[in-house]
């Protein structure tokens, strides 16, 4: 199962608003609403950001939004900070209790 | 605080076999399911199974299937995850993950990066 498309990367300046796609099949991101977001800087492990495609755990900022259509999810970030420079994941159930990655976008804050 | 714990570093020789641990604390270890995912460097993610660490249960990834091997130890606290048949493009950081309701890793590991070296 080939991994879900996300674009290599996205790049902004500070206080504008950036959108990464996602997308999958009917098999994953269409089946479900169990897609999540992951943020990774260098060296790091991953870190929750958005889940069940729309929900942000405590302690997120709002600025990061999630949505889907179809076999398609997206993460917003508003108001680009120069310390939301990292790799994105998304990430979905893709049924028969397996999960499936994006291919990860890097995001550049110029 | 609730957290998982894997050694930094592992080197193997190809064909050999890998065995990094996850040490779960702050929460009941058997009431979650703890996954693997593994990172080749500069490269993405990638989804290898899991494990229920309370009922042993386990679930691979395809790619995967014929190679990894889940396990846990309850009285540790700690799940395992042995890759055999090693080979250079192994070589990768393999992270522990805990899953929370609806397919959320919720908790990770910091990684442990193994080498596959002669």
């Amino acid at each position: 199962q080939s991994a879900l498309t996300q674009p290599a990367s996205v790049s902004g300046s500070p206080g504008q608003s950036i959108t990464i796609s996602c997308t999958g099949t009917s098999s994953d991101i269409g089946k479900s609403n169990l897609v999540s977001w992951y943020q990774q800087y260098p060296g790091k492990a991953p870190q929750l950001i958005i889940f069940e495609v729309t929900k942000r755990p405590s302690g997120v900022s709002n600025r990061f939004s999630g949505s889907k259509s179809g076999h398609t999810a997206s993460l917003t970030i508003s108001g680009l900070q120069v310390e939301d420079e990292a790799s994105f994941y998304c990430c979905s159930y893709a049924g028969s209790m397996t999960v499936i990655f994006g291919g990860g976008t890097k995001l550049t804050v110029l | 605080q609730v957290q998982l714990v894997q050694p930094g570093a592992a080197v193997a020789r190809p064909g050999a076999s890998v065995k990094v641990s996850c040490e779960a604390s702050g929460y009941t270890f058997g009431t979650y399911t703890l996954h693997w995912v593994r990172q080749v460097p500069g490269q993405g993610l990638e989804w290898m199974g899991w494990i229920n660490a309370g009922s042993g249960d386990t679930k691979y990834a395809q790619r995967f299937q014929d190679r990894v091997t889940l396990s846990r130890d309850t009285s540790a606290s700690t799940g395992y995850m042995e890759l055999s048949s090693l080979r250079s493009e192994d070589t990768a950081v393999y992270f522990c993950a805990r899953k929370n309701v609806g397919y959320v890793f919720d908790i990770w590991g910091q990684g442990t990066m193994v080498t596959v070296s002669s």
